[in-house]
């Protein structure tokens, strides 16, 4: 139980343009979400926090109208990382949070590659 | 500041061998505690948490580790390490005590050798 699973595993876009990744809870309702970027040999930042229906709350210094989360459902959330640069190269990483639990859960991550 | 050290950024330990990962918060008040560990490329997988009771909690794998309050440590812990123990391990807290945020580490990058 407990299974998040990102889509996609990695990709690849050339620069300006805009790439959607899908963080999904495959067995349990996520009433909050959390995005994660993390650089190469460096650990995890919490990019925003997303609660189901609800508008997603930043971590200061991330431009939310670059990074643009939707959390509509109990078991989806999407990242949309707008005219994307070769800075914007990372792997993203999203967990999952059921009501009451104090335990995230991981999806496998997103690779984004900016040519 | 609030934060989270992890001293070592990586260790090699020959296989079979014990295995101590280091682990210290900054925080005034006991915070909820985590260990993941995540294997090239992949996303993370908890190893064991501590919330309350018992300071020292037994994960998967063989893994354990031990709070000690006045050191504001959570090391963990393993007896003897196997070659697929290799990865890279992350300290967790958080500082808010159940809003689920949480503070992660630099990493430890464990090596195992034969």
């Amino acid at each position: 139980g407990a299974v998040v699973s990102q889509h996609p595993s990695w990709v690849i876009c050339k620069s300006g343009t805009s790439v959607k990744i899908e963080c999904r809870s495959l067995d349990f309702q996520a009433t909050t979400m959390f995005w994660y970027r993390q650089f190469p040999k460096q650990s995890l930042m919490l990019m925003a926090t997303s609660n189901e229906g609800s508008k997603a709350t930043y971590e200061q210094g991330v431009e939310k109208d670059k990074f643009l989360i939707n959390h509509a459902s109990l078991t989806l959330s999407t990242l949309t990382v707008t005219s994307a640069h070769p800075e914007d190269s990372s792997f993203y990483i999203c967990s999952a949070l059921t009501s009451g639990s104090y335990e995230q859960f991981f999806g496998p991550g997103t690779r984004l590659t900016v040519l | 500041a609030q934060s989270v050290t992890q001293p070592d950024i990586h260790i090699t330990v020959s296989e079979g061998a014990s295995l101590e990962l280091r682990c210290n918060y900054s925080y005034g008040a006991t915070p909820y505690l985590f260990w993941y560990v995540q294997s090239p490329g992949q996303g993370l997988q908890l190893l064991l948490k501590y919330f309350s009771g018992d300071t020292l909690v037994q994960g998967i794998k063989g893994f354990e580790a031990e709070f000690k309050r006045s050191q504001s440590s959570f090391n963990l812990r393993k007896p003897s390490v196997h070659w697929s123990d290799a990865a890279e391990y992350f300290c967790a807290v958080d500082m808010n005590s159940g809003y689920s945020t949480l503070t992660f580490g630099k990493g430890t990058m464990l090596l195992v050798s034969p």
